[in-house]
């Protein structure tokens, strides 16, 4: 059981350049959301999805597209990337409300590092 | 705004002393989770609170929620390097977060010999 598994790892883009971080999930939980992480911020929610096909902005969605065609996907776009979005990603994955009150425990891939020269 | 609020933001220990993190929360929530992460690594749950009163201990951790004061504490026993890291709490508001968590700052460990 593989858990949240993201790719890559590490990525280094240059300004104005698009990628794709993947996300995927094999415990077939409905909900799913994009993090990132900066130093003295905390995480903070860049998108989320409660089930295929749904999708919905968190706190800082701009310069993010995201999208959710499977339960187990979720990929976030950078569709045109800037320095202010070097930071590690983090996507994370639960069962959500409708598994009741443990269901919104989340479970964490191992993150993407990404810097934008 | 919802705001969770973690203090103190550094810690620095000795060894074999004990210590309380502080989770602060500004709205209604009965579900409270703890995280910890290690440097360069992803999150880990450490515990997950579901009512008023709940009390949860794994180890030198311990962990307590009282919703009525907004206030979860992460009590460290005799704490030893291993415990060195970064915690988080998150808060599930009650209403009008869509079922996300809402993060702390986090609050980064080091215990010294």
């Amino acid at each position: 059981n593989a858990g949240v598994t993201q790719t890559p790892k590490f990525q280094v883009l240059k300004t104005g350049q698009s990628m794709t971080l993947q996300c995927a999930q094999d415990m077939n939980h409905e909900y799913m959301s994009w993090y990132r992480q900066d130093p003295g911020m905390g995480l903070r929610l860049i998108h989320y999805s409660v089930g295929a096909g749904i999708t919905d902005q968190g706190e800082v969605p701009n310069g993010y597209n995201v999208s959710r065609s499977t339960t187990e996907d979720f990929p976030l776009r950078l569709l045109s990337a800037a320095p202010s979005q070097t930071s590690v990603y983090f996507c994370a994955s639960s069962l959500g409300f409708a598994a009741g009150e443990v269901g919104t425990e989340a479970f964490f891939g191992q993150g993407t590092r990404l810097t934008v020269v | 705004e919802l705001k969770v609020e973690q203090n103190p933001l550094f810690l620095s220990m000795q060894e074999g002393k004990n210590y309380t993190i502080y989770c602060n929360y500004s709205t209604t929530s009965d579900r409270l989770y703890w995280y910890r992460q290690d440097p360069g690594k992803s999150l880990e749950s450490l515990f997950v609170l579901l009512s008023n009163g709940a009390v949860k201990q794994e180890g030198r951790l311990m962990a307590s929620l009282d919703t009525k004061a907004r206030l979860s504490t992460l009590h460290i026993t005799a704490a030893v390097h291993d415990l060195s890291a970064t915690y988080f709490c998150a808060v599930l508001p009650t209403w009008g977060s869509q079922g996300n968590l809402i993060f702390g700052k986090g609050t980064k460990l080091s215990v010294k010999p």
